[in-house]
């Protein structure tokens, strides 16, 4: 079946540092890749997304693209902020609409 | 405002008992899912409806029952045969289920704690 795998948090930086979280995907066929964002205590909200191969989703200065040779979606910020703190979700959606999502990554940015 | 709303925002339950989610949407969409979240395992369907009156088994059905009378209105029963049921419950709608071709995204609601003393 379909599965997504995050790397483990918590991720710790400082402001204004680089962000990388990895993204790798198991799926038949050609999902579609999502980043979803968690601040404490809501709901999740959509981030980002890609459809097809080589797209690249972007929002709020995060990037990801949808790279079918290694199966990724890693999720990248130039400079996090302090307000970045959260918890955030790979996801894949299958042809039936229906979204696998990966264990999640807790990112703390200090000041 | 269009949107999703659940409550309550925490609940306590006692052993034994069973005890109703509700979730409630706005936003005229045909689909709404029910997903578990623990820490460390993102989130797990527990069940999804797709129309009104008609709803399927998720991955992690076992323990809980819907009901999808209304097109608005999908609540999740957590019965007393779930064994762990301490965890956060979200709730989640889109425009359409199984459409194909064109994306679909899901609209995520705040959530319900549920605590099991």
């Amino acid at each position: 079946g379909d599965s997504v795998t995050q790397m483990e948090g918590p991720v710790t930086l400082s402001e204004e540092a680089f962000l990388t979280i990895n993204c790798t995907y198991t799926a038949t066929g050609y999902p579609s890749l999502f980043w979803y964002v968690q601040y404490p205590g809501e709901g999740l909200q959509l981030l980002l997304k890609a459809t097809k191969a080589d797209d690249k989703g972007s929002n709020k200065g995060f990037e990801a693209t949808y790279r079918k040779e290694t199966t990724s979606f890693h999720l990248e910020k130039g400079s996090v902020q302090v307000s970045d703190s959260a918890v955030y979700f790979c996801a894949l959606r299958n042809a039936g609409n229906m979204l696998t999502f990966g264990g999640g990554t807790r990112l703390m940015v200090k000041p | 405002d269009g949107g999703i709303t659940q409550s309550p925002k925490y609940l306590f339950r006692k052993e034994g008992q069973n005890v109703t989610l509700s979730c409630e949407q706005n936003l005229n969409h045909d689909a709404m899912y029910w997903y578990r979240q623990d820490p460390g395992q993102g989130l797990r369907l527990i069940y999804y409806s797709q129309i009104v009156n008609d709803f399927q088994k998720g991955d992690i059905a076992e323990g809980y029952s819907v009901s999808r009378e209304k097109k608005e209105s999908f609540p999740l029963t957590v019965t007393s045969a779930q064994k762990n049921p301490t965890a956060f419950y979200l709730c989640a709608s889109s425009i359409g289920g199984t459409s194909g071709g064109g994306y679909n995204e899901q609209f995520f609601g705040p959530g319900t704690r549920l605590t099991v003393l």
